[in-house]
């Protein structure tokens, strides 16, 4: 069963640049969370998808957005990039909601410069 | 309002010895509880998990304990093996925060060999 899969691994951007990353989860899961990761600091949820739905939403600014597809993929926009932004994110998969045991992916490092 | 604690950044062990790491919380509602490991440039992967009703669960050398009085509960590992060595999280979660996963800051457990 493959696991959870995040595109890309790596990401160099620049300031004012926005970015897409990608996750797809576990076969048959359908609820897809997002959490950023900074140094020093927990996991910080961002959002969750749960059938193509937000089903729940972290205190980040509306600069970071998400969605989910029908076939349970999701992808995640942050917009005018900022240097704070810099942070490994990473996508958890579950089969009926987030707060259940999670898969997550690798993550996507992201680099703002 | 740090929900969930975990106060040592860093826990170094000796190979073979009993590892213990704690996590505090403050949120009554909180009605179930799982710790995740992580490895460097690794998504945290599920370990085990404890609900409220409990006050231990035990998975092979890893064993949590809930201490609901105290809004406390510890992960014991024995024995500490190297492949141990990792940053282990905290998180709580329940119907009250919409099944949002609640994490720690994460503490990292060095095994000495």
């Amino acid at each position: 069963k493959a696991g959870v899969t995040q595109t890309p691994r790596y990401l160099i951007k620049t300031r004012g640049q926005q970015v897409t990353l990608s996750c797809s989860p576990i076969s048959g899961h359908r609820s897809v969370s997002w959490y950023q990761q900074t140094p020093g600091q927990g996991l910080q949820f961002l959002f969750e998808y749960f059938s193509e739905t937000q089903r729940n939403k972290g205190n980040f600014p509306g600069r970071f957005s998400g969605r989910q597809f029908s076939n349970s993929r999701s992808e995640m926009n942050v917009s005018t990039l900022e240097l704070g932004d810099s942070a490994l994110y990473l996508c958890a998969s579950s089969f009926h909601r987030a707060g259940t045991e999670a898969f997550f992916g690798q993550g996507t490092r992201l680099t703002v410069v | 309002d740090q929900q969930v604690k975990q106060n040592s950044p860093s826990l170094s062990v000796q190979e073979g010895r009993i590892s213990i790491l704690n996590c505090d919380y403050t949120n009554s509602m909180f009605d179930y509880f799982l710790w995740y490991k992580k490895y460097p440039a690794e998504g945290p992967t599920f370990l085990i998990s404890i609900s409220s009703i409990k006050d231990k669960n035990e998975d092979g050398r890893f064993t949590v304990f809930l201490n609901k009085s105290a809004k406390h509960l510890s992960l014991h590992i024995v024995p500490s093996q190297p492949g141990d060595s990792a940053v282990y999280f905290c998180a709580a979660t329940s119907m009250d925060s919409n099944y949002q996963l609640i994490w720690g800051a994460g503490t990292k457990l060095i095994i000495k060999p």
